[in-house]
């Protein structure tokens, strides 16, 4: 079974640009998450999605946003970029159904955004 | 709200001996607790998880964790430790309706 697949691997952007980072689950994971881990806050949680639907969201401004399509993969995009945006961008998908949160996450190996 | 607490952001260890890596969680119903590895540029992996059934839990490579109620704990250990050991260790705790937290990691370095 093919693991989390994120792309790009790397990417580099100025200030003020958006960026589109994708994220394929592994096959038959309705669930997508979405974390930001950076080495002074670690890794935050930006959103999970569940069969198309936001299901739980992190304390991150509007500028950040994601969806899910249906075959479950899924997207999030940044806008206006700011220098505090550069990071590693890490997408896990489960198998857990809604409400039922002891499945394990995969994660994928990550996007690393660097915003100049 | 759920929370976990990893005591230590660094702990270095001589290879063979024992690896105690320490997780206090903080979780208003009983939790599902569990250990991620992360190696560098890489994505983490699941080590072990508890979801209530043995407060004993053996992992991969070797780590176990054991689920202190009392002391809402879920440390991880290794007997011995190897020069592949070497990573960053994140504990992470959820409950039936909420999203996965994680701690703030811990690495792990071991001198040989």
């Amino acid at each position: 079974k093919a693991g989390v697949t994120q792309t790009p691997r790397y990417l580099i952007k100025t200030r003020g640009q958006q960026v589109t980072l994708s994220c394929s689950p592994i096959s038959g994971h309705r669930s997508v998450s979405w974390y930001q881990q950076t080495p002074g806050q670690g890794l935050q949680f930006l959103f999970e999605y569940f069969s198309e639907t936001q299901r739980n969201k992190g304390n991150f401004p509007g500028r950040f946003s994601g969806r899910q399509f249906s075959n479950s993969r899924s997207e999030m995009n940044v806008s206006t970029l700011e220098l505090g945006d550069s990071a590693l961008y890490l997408c896990a998908s489960s198998s857990g159904a809604r409400g039922h949160n002891n499945s394990p996450l995969h994660f994928g190996n990550g996007t690393r955004l660097t915003v100049t | 709200a759920q929370s976990v607490t990893q005591l230590g952001s660094h702990v270095s260890v001589s290879e063979g001996a024992l690896v105690l890596l320490r997780c206090n969680y903080s979780s208003s119903v009983p939790p599902y607790l569990f250990w991620y590895v992360q190696y560098p540029n890489q994505g983490l992996q699941l080590l072990l998880k508890y979801t209530s059934a043995a407060t004993l839990v053996k992992g991969i490579n070797g780590f176990e964790a054991e689920f202190k109620k009392s002391e809402t704990s879920f440390h991880l250990t290794k007997p011995s430790a190897h020069m592949s050991d070497a990573a960053e260790y994140f504990c992470a705790v959820s409950d039936s309706s909420s999203s996965v937290v994680f701690g703030a990691g811990t690495i792990l370095r071991v001198k040989s």
